[in-house]
């Protein structure tokens, strides 16, 4: 059973530059999370899926940020003119139908933005 | 406004003595609770969870425990291991499945 991945691991983009991230959740996990965390602060919440629907967006996903779950398999999230404040790792999760109460955290994507 | 907060930033434990780990919260809707622990360049890794409805849960050298009360759990290791250094997060949801409010984390170091 492998666990959740994202790719890239690790992102250096220029100010103004749009950025794509993937996260594969677990087989058969239905729920997928976005988190976003900053240097000495917890994971933020962003989003999250149920299948493909999108069921909650954290007021902090400006219009720059959206993310898709086509098919309800893996997620993408996509940063438009991206911003230095967007540098960050952004987190991915997914959690079992039958087993929602825990979430699985994949190694993060780290953004930095030049 | 922090509706989880973690006091400590850090601690420090000799190997084989008992880590205690502490959490505060705001937001009396929160049904569960939730431990992660971190290392650098990881996501965080799920220890152990309690339901609300719970005032304790133990799974190996980890035990939670939740006073509703005083909206406060702490994590307990026994006995700390150095591989036990890291970042520990504590988080609430408002029900199974719902999006997870961390803490600032406590950084923990095992000293052999």
């Amino acid at each position: 059973d492998t666990g959740v991945s994202q790719d890239p691991r690790h992102k250096i983009t220029k100010r103004g530059q749009n950025v794509t991230f993937r996260c594969d959740p677990i087989s058969e996990h239905n729920r997928l999370y976005w988190y976003r965390q900053t240097l000495g602060q917890g994971p933020e919440f962003l989003t999250y899926f149920q299948n493909e629907a999108q069921l909650e967006k954290s007021r902090l996903l400006s219009d720059r940020f959206s993310a898709e779950r086509p098919k309800g398999s893996f997620s993408t999230l996509e940063i438009q003119r991206t911003e230095q404040g967007d540098s960050a790792m952004y987190l991915c999760a997914s959690s079992l139908r039958d087993r929602q109460e825990t979430q699985y955290f994949g190694p993060g994507t780290r953004l930095l933005v030049l | 406004d922090q509706q989880v907060k973690q006091n400590s930033p850090s601690l420090s434990v000799q190997e084989g003595r008992i880590s205690i780990l502490n959490c505060d919260y705001t937001n009396s809707m929160f049904d569960y609770f939730l431990w992660y622990k971190k290392y650098p360049a990881e996501g965080p890794t799920f220890l152990i969870s309690i339901s609300s409805i719970k005032d304790k849960n133990e799974d190996g050298r980890f035990t939670v425990f939740l006073n509703k009360s005083a909206k406060h759990l702490s994590l307990h290791i026994v006995p700390s291991q150095p591989g036990d250094s890291a970042v520990y997060f504590c988080a609430g949801a408002k029900a199974a499945g719902n999006k997870l409010t961390f803490g600032g984390g406590t950084r923990v170091l095992v000293k052999p």
